[in-house]
């Protein structure tokens, strides 16, 4: 199976602190992408990080790829409230358009 | 609306009958792709197509589950004889012919088998 994995499966901080979320997948992509899903909605898309990239920045995201270690991580700095919900990477196969999904890390950050 | 159109929101169904899910993608999309979510889990990958054709399916049901999407109109998940291990929230996203730039999703269809 192509689909990653999302560690922690959940994470509670406080307002203001970081969120570190990891992502490991098992086979060659052409690039990894971070989705986020409120509850209850369609998941959008926040980052893209090309294979041949390391580390990527976005507004507060932060986004590292080492594929010899088949592994992402993201960081969100400065928590906000507004910021709880799960978040995915996916992975596409080279030379495929579909992404696989993890399995998330659910966010909550305490007011 | 620019986005990614799904209806309906919620379905409800008895085992035994036929769920219709439907997705339009956004303006300019020709790439749709149909994902399936349980609670509390990620999404598995189900079908992607393009205009007339199915590029992959290795992700659907051998059987009750087909999905199309014509030249005209939305692209259709459609599940024969529910049973309720079927219940599950249903996204559809779509892309253009490139996905690098990422997959703009709908809000899915919750569907419930009674």
């Amino acid at each position: 199976s192509q689909q990653g994995e999302e560690d922690p499966q959940a994470l509670s901080i406080q307002e203001g602190e970081n969120a570190t979320m990891n992502c490991s997948y098992k086979t060659s992509i052409n690039n990894l992408q971070w989705y986020r899903q409120n509850s209850g909605r369609g998941l959008v898309h926040l980052i893209l990080i090309r294979s041949n990239e390391r580390e990527k920045h976005s507004g507060r995201l932060r986004v590292t790829l080492d594929t010899s270690k088949k592994s992402s991580s993201l960081l969100i700095t400065a928590s906000r409230a507004a910021d709880t919900a799960s978040y995915f990477c996916a992975t596409d196969g080279t030379g495929a358009n579909n992404l696989f999904f993890g399995t998330g890390t659910r966010l909550t950050v305490i007011p | 609306n620019a986005g990614v159109m799904q209806n309906p929101r919620h379905l409800v169904r008895r085992r035994g009958q036929e769920a219709r899910l439907r997705c339009s993608p956004m303006k300019g999309h020709s790439h749709v792709y149909w994902y399936r979510q349980l609670p509390e889990e990620g999404l598995k990958f189900m079908v992607y197509l393009q205009k007339e054709n199915i590029i992959d399916e290795s992700g659907m049901p051998k059987e009750r589950f087909s999905a199309e999407f014509p030249k005209e109109g939305p692209s259709i998940l459609r599940i024969q004889q529910v049973v309720r291990g079927d219940s599950a929230a249903y996204f559809c996203a779509s892309s253009p012919p490139s996905a690098y730039y990422g997959y703009t999703f709908g809000s899915g269809t919750r569907l419930t088998v009674v």
